[in-house]
């Protein structure tokens, strides 16, 4: 079967540094997703990754291993705002997204 | 208005009621797609409409009932709901075939089923 992991929830400190993980097993790839979604309102895009390596834009990165189906969200300079769930997912060979159950992202003053 | 709009935003119904949700999506897309979120599970799609046809229907119960008139618009007809529906509904458009296919969502209609 298909599988997204991530982490369900995790904390930081505001003005630090966090990365999220996601791992994935599905059917094919033709790229990984990344989405905030701040409680009570849409999913929100943020990145798009098809090619290994790290694309970076402003304080948010993301990362994709295809070799090791792995990626990672990396949030610098946290600010409160960024309170939210994270959502990885993956497009698969049917170009279906496959989603993850997002990660919830507390940050404390 | 631009983006993806959903109405209602919030709805609460009984089991034996009738209601329907409506997405229009401003984005000039032409694939369009209904969610259901449910607390701490990932994003389950229900359909896919690519170019006003449907083209997924995952396995869901004939008590949901989608339309799409044009490329624009999207319906979900519920009826005689149970309680464990009760989940957020989100819409979301992509332009199908584009090089990312990158999904835009609505902001979602909360339903609770009594």
């Amino acid at each position: 079967g298909q599988n997204i992991d991530q982490p369900t929830e995790m904390t930081a400190t505001e003005g630090a540094i966090v990365q999220i993980n996601c791992t994935y097993q599905t059917s094919g790839f033709n790229g990984l997703f990344w989405y905030q979604q701040h409680a009570g309102e849409a999913p929100t895009f943020l990145s798009y990754n098809v090619l290994d390596g790290l694309e970076e834009k402003g304080r948010f990165s993301s990362f994709l291993s295809r070799s090791k189906g792995y990626s990672y969200l990396l949030l610098k300079e946290l600010q409160m705002k960024d309170s939210a769930s994270y959502l990885c997912a993956v497009l698969d060979s049917n170009y279906q997204l496959i989603w993850g159950a997002g990660t919830k992202l507390i940050i404390k003053p | 208005e631009t983006g993806v709009t959903q109405t209602p935003r919030h709805l609460v119904m009984g089991m034996t009621n009738k209601k329907s949700l409506k997405c229009e999506q401003h984005l000039g897309h032409n694939a369009m797609y209904w969610y259901k979120q449910s607390a701490k599970k990932p994003l389950e799609l229900m359909f896919v409409y690519n170019f006003k046809e449907q083209t997924e229907n995952n396995s869901v119960p004939s008590r949901f009932s989608p339309e799409c008139p044009n490329s624009s618009h999207l319906f979900l007809h519920l009826h005689t709901l149970q309680p464990e529906d009760s989940a957020l509904y989100l819409c979301a458009s992509s332009q199908a075939g584009a090089e990312t296919d990158t999904q835009y969502f609505g902001p979602g209609t909360r339903l609770t089923v009594l």
